[in-house]
């Protein structure tokens, strides 16, 4: 089973509709972040969080808001979608600042 | 100027061949230093990280130039199997970000 698991894998939606993306964890790490990726660019951090009681604004988070329901776990949602977020999400966990990062398989998204 | 900038490629080479990427990055207080290799459609995984004095692992060398502020991944013997995107990643000093991501250079081994 994987350290990292991201639900759904996939997902087709319409704009405007509420979608919740989950992550979840066994690597006992307090570092959780979410990162979206588009072609040709750059993961893009979106939301990251060091502890159950932190949460932290990334370069992206207009239209984005998240939650750390433990240290296991921490979902992301999107309040109304729209079609600009269109991507593939990457949950990510580390056990220090300058540590490797483990991702999770990603989270296909499509807003039509 | 994007804060770490990378040539996306692709590149191809045949196999056996030696293949090299370079990473600039702009910010001075960058402190770390990795690569990560993301194949198509999956998760990027930590490929090796950056020291000053430059590292090997196996097949693979990487180096860092702080005076000009680039790092470099030399891939020797090239495998089908390396092809991949591979992303350079910076932790800026004193940066909450942690990470920052170049967009990826793609090799494509070809046999």
């Amino acid at each position: 089973d994987a350290d990292v698991t991201q639900t759904p894998r996939n997902r087709i939606t319409k704009t405007g509709k509420r979608i919740m993306l989950e992550c979840s964890q066994t690597k006992g790490h307090d570092r959780m972040y979410w990162y979206r990726q588009d072609p040709g660019l750059g993961l893009q951090l979106i939301y990251y969080s060091f502890d159950v009681k932190d949460i932290n604004k990334g370069e992206i988070s207009d239209g984005y808001s998240v939650s750390r329901q433990a240290q296991a776990k921490f979902s992301l949602s999107l309040e109304s979608a729209i079609p600009n977020q269109t991507a593939l999400y990457f949950c990510a966990t580390s056990n220090s600042p300058t540590g490797e990062l483990f991702f999770g398989e990603g989270s296909r998204l499509t807003v039509l | 100027r994007k804060e770490v900038e990378q040539d996306p490629g692709p590149f191809n080479v045949p196999e056996g061949a030696t293949v090299a990427f370079n990473c600039t990055y702009s910010n001075s207080a960058s402190q770390s230093f990795f690569w990560y290799r993301q194949d198509c459609r999956k998760e990027p995984k930590l490929l090796m990280s950056v020291y000053s004095s430059g590292n090997e692992d196996g097949r693979f060398t990487a180096q860092l130039n702080r005076a000009s502020q680039y790092i470099s991944l030399l891939i020797r013997d090239s495998k089908l199997s390396d092809s991949a995107t591979y992303l350079c990643v910076v932790n800026i000093r004193g940066s909450a970000r942690q990470l920052t991501f170049g967009s990826g250079t793609q090799l494509t081994v070809l046999p």
